[in-house]
């Protein structure tokens, strides 16, 4: 089954504890990226990667980091989370995204929701 | 970038009534997806419409692009229905609109 799996679901943490939310994806897709979902404010592009080894900021990178070493995993890192960080987040992945029509819907996973106490 | 707006932010309808819901992009667009997000928050791929008009089933969507909007349609409304709806322009940089809220009360 073709499929985008985050884990863990959820998880309860300290500031300043690092910790790192898997990301997977199954379908031989290029195109990833995190999403962080909050009350009021929709869903916001932390980082995206158009391919293994090209990863890129979106819209509110500050506090987190990502590596594409392989195509199907996107980790994403939190080296000292703050209580700002409390989200729900999720991963994504397409064939490819680009400026043409020749881009792809995007598949999500199911969701990382993140506490930071 | 490109600014995505929803509208209405919140809508309650009756079970089996029909609603309209929107999508303006500031910006030309290549591309534009409608998700809903279920009330255990998964989100779901409704369409993916550059332009014209798909169906499926009681959904419908429509893109105009050169006017930059889209619009959700959806018929004889159903509780499973409820939840969040966003439309998202996909790009290399994605960029969400904020949701239209659906609440459909038996």
């Amino acid at each position: 089954e073709a499929q985008v799996t985050q884990n863990p679901r959820y998880l309860i943490t300290v500031t300043g504890k690092k910790l790192t939310v898997t990301c997977s994806q199954n379908m031989n897709h290029e195109y990833m990226s995190w999403y962080r979902q909050d009350p009021g404010l929709g869903l916001r592009q932390i980082y995206y990667s158009m391919n293994v080894e090209v990863t890129d900021k979106g819209d509110v990178p500050e506090g987190y980091k990502v590596s594409r070493k392989e195509k199907r995993n996107f980790p994403l890192i939190l080296e000292s989370p703050s209580p700002n960080q409390t989200s729900l987040y999720f991963c994504a992945s397409s064939l490819r995204q680009t400026d043409t029509r020749d881009n792809q819907p995007q598949h999500f996973g199911d969701g990382t929701r993140l506490s930071i106490l | 970038g490109i600014q995505v707006e929803q509208s209405p932010p919140d809508l309650i309808l009756q079970e089996g009534a029909n609603s309209t819901l929107r999508c303006n992009f500031s910006d030309s667009v290549n591309n534009l997806q409608w998700f809903h997000q279920n009330p255990w928050g998964q989100l779901i791929n409704l369409f993916y419409i550059p332009s014209g008009t798909k169906q499926n089933g009681r959904l419908s969507a429509t893109t105009v692009a050169t006017e930059r909007y889209s619009l959700l349609y959806i018929s004889s409304s159903q509780t499973t229905d409820s939840g969040v709806y966003f439309c998202a322009a996909p790009h290399q940089k994605v960029t969400f609109g904020t949701g239209t809220k659906l609440q459909v009360i038996p």
